[in-house]
């Protein structure tokens, strides 16, 4: 059973990075059939699709948060990671690594337990 | 402002049919993507209801369905039942946006 389990700081400083981590356990992050994402959903408000990578490291970034965003894979750890920089109070929200497809739709079908980030001084 | 439209929440009582529509433009379901449904209950990550437009994975209840016409896709709900009560999002793909986009969601709430 594929399981994923995000793990960073709950606190972050206005203007510095929030810097999370999603360790993959039951499956390989390089089979090269699926795409790993980041999704985020601010408190009591719908879901944002952050981003995705391929195992390749070909990365796909929402626009609206592109000039921010990094997202990358560390195969040795069998874990992928985000980094948002400068960020907000805008940026406070419960954050979500997931499995999905490598369809043009992907189907986000394994999701971590989410971990909640806060942005505040 | 998600660029795929849901109404904010439904209801219905046990036992009755309800319906939660997700619509788009040209650029996303209007163009011939698919579109994704998610159940997400209270404290709880989301969980896939049906993939592809109308293909419920194994376990999910016959009671949920999807179609999708145009600009528009729908989830219906047939017999109701107090563990429904939850959030459903759409989720489909932005030719602008060159990525993914989740409908804005729909509260649920069992009478």
């Amino acid at each position: 059973q594929l399981q994923l389990q995000e793990s960073g700081s709950g606190l972050v400083t206005p203007s510095q990075t929030l810097s999370l981590t999603c360790a993959v356990s039951g499956g390989s992050i390089t089979s090269g059939v699926y795409s790993w994402s980041w999704i985020r959903q601010p408190p009591g408000k719908g879901l944002e699709w952050i981003g995705y990578m391929f195992d390749s490291g070909s990365t796909y970034y929402n626009p609206s948060l592109k000039s921010r965003v990094t997202i990358s894979v560390d195969r040795s750890k069998n874990q992928f990671s985000l980094k948002l920089d400068s960020v907000t109070a805008a940026d406070t929200a419960v954050y979500y690594c997931a499995r999905g497809g490598r369809q043009l739709v992907p189907l986000f079908d394994y999701w971590g337990q989410g971990t909640l980030v806060t942005v505040s001084s | 402002q998600s660029v795929l439209t849901q109404p904010p929440s439904v209801s219905g009582a046990p036992g009755q049919r309800v319906t939660i529509s997700c619509t788009g433009s040209s650029s996303n379901l209007g163009a011939g993507y698919a579109v994704h449904w998610y159940q997400q209950l209270p404290g709880t990550a989301p969980k896939v209801l049906i993939s592809g437009n109308n293909k419920r994975p194994s376990g999910v209840p016959d009671r949920f369905s999807g179609s999708k016409s145009g600009t528009s896709a729908f989830l219906a709900i047939t017999g109701l039942q107090a563990e429904d009560e939850a959030d459903y999002y759409c989720q489909s793909y932005d030719s602008s946006l060159s990525g993914s986009v989740f409908g804005g969601g729909t509260k649920l709430t069992v009478l």
